[in-house]
């Protein structure tokens, strides 16, 4: 099993390109998230997945759009980058739809630059 | 909501040293208590979780932590550290609710001098 994989694991954009960060799991997970991860501050939840279908806004959703396009994949996008954007990019999924309390398994990340 | 707070930001330790970990939560009822490992270029990875039952938990690697609800705390531990354990440590809690997050703390990193 791979796990959960993300691609790119490096990106630079500049400032108003738009991009799309992939990510796939493979053990027949529920749920699945978008982090960002930026220093002192912790991992913050942008957007989640409980189930395929369904999508919501976690802490810090503005400038980022996500698809649910099955059960395996979660995808995030940027429409119109912005330096505030740079940070490291986590993708994790959960085999249930209680993000509080299930085993989150993360990929290994993607990060990103914006200039 | 709830809240976590990991007071050290990092922490050197020398190799075969003890060590422990901080972290505070804030919330009402009992919490679900995470801690995760982060290696450098990697994602975080689970050592160990409390949901209730036996206070002191058994996590992967060596390590334990302990729920002390009179101290809202649940500090990791291990007894003897390893240059391998040079890593990011996160402290996590969430609650029994669908739809709740994961609120993670800010990190310690851990450098282990040889």
């Amino acid at each position: 099993n791979a796990g959960v994989t993300q691609t790119p694991k490096f990106q630079v954009l500049k400032t108003g390109q738009s991009m799309t960060l992939q990510c796939a799991q493979d053990m027949n997970h529920n749920s699945m998230y978008w982090y960002r991860q930026d220093p002192g501050m912790g991992l913050r939840l942008i957007y989640y997945s409980a189930s395929e279908g369904t999508t919501d806004k976690g802490e810090v959703p503005n400038g980022y759009n996500v698809s649910r396009l099955n059960k395996r994949e979660f995808s995030l996008r940027l429409e119109s980058a912005a330096p505030s954007q740079t940070s490291v990019y986590f993708c994790a999924s959960s085999e249930l739809g209680l993000a509080g309390t299930d085993t989150q398994y993360f990929g290994p990340g993607t990060r990103l630059t914006v200039l | 909501a709830q809240s976590v707070t990991q007071p050290d930001i990092h922490i050197t330790v020398s190799e075969g040293a003890s060590l422990e970990l901080r972290c505070n939560y804030s919330y009402g009822a009992t919490p679900y208590l995470f801690w995760y490992v982060q290696s450098p270029g990697q994602g975080l990875q689970l050592l160990l979780k409390y949901f209730s039952g036996d206070t002191l938990v058994q996590g992967i690697k060596g390590f334990e932590a302990e729920f002390k609800r009179s101290q809202s705390s649940f500090n990791l531990r291990k007894p003897s550290v390893h240059w391998s354990d040079a890593a990011e440590y996160f402290c996590a809690v969430g609650v029994w609710s669908s739809g709740d997050k994961l609120t993670f703390g800010t990190g310690t990193r851990l450098a282990v001098r040889p």
